[in-house]
């Protein structure tokens, strides 16, 4: 079963950096996903996506703040310089034939 | 400006339906597969149903089958959830959302609309 597993919080202090991770389930750690950011009581917004074969891209307008890296069945999104907006929840998503499978979200602090 | 503007929210009686449309405008809609996606108050992104853009794959989220239908007007730019036998837990925001441009595979999310509110509620 395709399952994305992400820790539900996190924090970092204002201009310092913070890594997220999203973890792909068992047999599926090749598989492409996308990372999106929804600040408080607004809709999600794209971030960046990572292929299948391991590169990745950004959506237009995203920040250099916002990078990318994987490692195995694992997906991180870094966010260096922290600002106050960037107090968000993240969410990463998959796709397989038929399906669409989002992780359960993680909440950052800025402090 | 790529951008995606959702309608037809609101409050609906349990057991009721609804239409929902979301206007598509800055890039070729007809090229795309258009999903839909919700968020229960408090609650998490849920994937609802996917539409590829020529409607020749359609997808649902397994529970919602049966009650939700997809459908999309390419001539128009626009896409459309009609929602019967409608619950309390279908109470979310409901956002319209680009996918990818390859026909079956749905990709990733990277334009999305501002979102409207569907109450369920007697």
């Amino acid at each position: 079963q395709l399952v994305l597993t992400q820790s539900p919080s996190a924090s970092a202090s204002l201009g310092a950096s913070v890594k997220l991770t999203c973890t792909l389930s068992s047999g599926h750690s090749n598989y492409a996903i996308a990372w999106h950011q929804q600040q408080p009581e607004k809709g999600p917004r794209y971030l960046l996506k990572f292929n299948s074969d391991g590169s990745h891209s950004k959506g237009d307008g995203i920040p250099d703040r916002f990078s990318g890296s994987t490692s195995g069945a694992e997906r991180y999104l870094t966010i260096s310089s922290l600002q106050s907006e960037d107090e968000a929840d993240y969410y990463c998503q998959t796709w397989d034939t038929g399906i669409v499978v989002f992780g359960g979200g993680t909440k950052l602090t800025v402090l | 400006e790529v951008q995606l503007v959702e309608s037809g929210g609101g409050l609906v009686k349990p057991g009721g339906s609804l239409r929902l449309s979301c206007a598509a405008s800055g890039f070729t809609f007809r090229t795309y597969t258009m999903n839909w996606v919700r968020q229960a108050p408090g609650k998490g992104l849920e994937w609802v149903s996917s539409i590829s853009s020529s409607s020749t794959y359609i997808y649902y989220e397994h529970s919602l089958k049966g009650r939700f239908t997809i459908s999309r007007d390419n001539a128009k730019s626009s896409l459309h959830l009609q929602m019967n036998s409608l619950r309390a837990e279908d109470t979310a925001v409901y956002y319209c959302a680009r996918g990818g441009v390859v026909p079956a595979v749905i990709g990733a999310f990277d334009i999305w609309g501002q979102g409207t509110m569907l109450t369920v509620s007697s």
